[in-house]
């Protein structure tokens, strides 16, 4: 079965500085990858995904992620963090295998605040 | 409504009861899943349903967890004989299922936070 490790449960930060939050999954398949965030009060929100081509994915809010498969890695990053970024950070994978509607495996999330 | 809804939000429950939480997808959206998002475990998913079927159940972690789906919208998940370790918030999501694309965006709902005594 496959898994998801998240290397930061908790992470403080100063407003400016960068981010990089780690994300790590064990298939040796074809993965889709995801990055999911859930701000205070909110539902959880797809953030960026890859599929396949460019391993390097930007999502909303100035965010993205570099999929390194020799790595099995998919790593979060944000040049210059806001405090309205404070939130809890999920990632996750999912096998592919054609179809277009499976359960996704989630890390235990990296609960990141942002220090005005 | 437009996005995923869920009840009861809260429910607070004597261990060895019973427990159904429901699930309503965005509209026309074919496919559904529930996870469970326990304190220190993440979010782990139970079941995924196409249409009124169920194709993966295997996340569903005894035999006191089931589900159902009806008409190809509403579902429930029901918990039997409650545990203090059945404790979690309870998230549904929907997508609109296979359709030739690799992938459909799961979005969810806000969870039901399931106490049991």
């Amino acid at each position: 079965a496959q898994s998801v490790s998240q290397h930061n449960h908790h992470v403080i930060l100063s407003e400016a500085a960068s981010l990089e939050l780690g994300c790590n999954y064990s298939y040796g398949g074809t993965v889709n990858l995801f990055w999911y965030v859930q701000y205070p009060g909110q539902h959880l929100q797809l953030l960026l995904k890859y599929f396949s081509g460019d391993p390097l994915v930007k999502g909303i809010k100035g965010f993205e992620a570099e999929f390194i498969k020799s790595k099995f890695s998919f790593n979060l990053r944000k040049p210059s963090v806001q405090w309205s970024d404070t939130a809890e950070y999920f990632c996750a994978v999912r096998e592919y295998s054609g179809g277009g509607a499976d359960g996704l495996t989630f890390g235990k999330g990296t609960h990141l605040i942002i220090q005005p | 409504g437009a996005g995923v809804s869920q009840s009861p939000s809260n429910k607070v429950t004597e261990k060895g009861k019973d427990v159904e939480l429901r699930c309503d997808p965005i509209s026309g959206h074919t496919a559904l899943y529930w996870y469970r998002q326990s304190l220190g475990q993440g979010l782990e998913f139970l079941i995924y349903f196409q249409g009124n079927s169920a194709p993966d159940k295997s996340g569903l972690p005894s035999d006191r967890f089931s589900a159902e789906r009806t008409g190809g919208s509403v579902s429930t998940l029901t918990i039997q004989r409650t545990q203090q370790e059945d404790s979690a918030v309870y998230l549904c999501a929907s997508s609109q299922g296979t359709s030739g694309r690799p992938y459909n965006e799961q979005f969810f709902g806000p969870g039901t936070r399931l106490t049991v005594l």
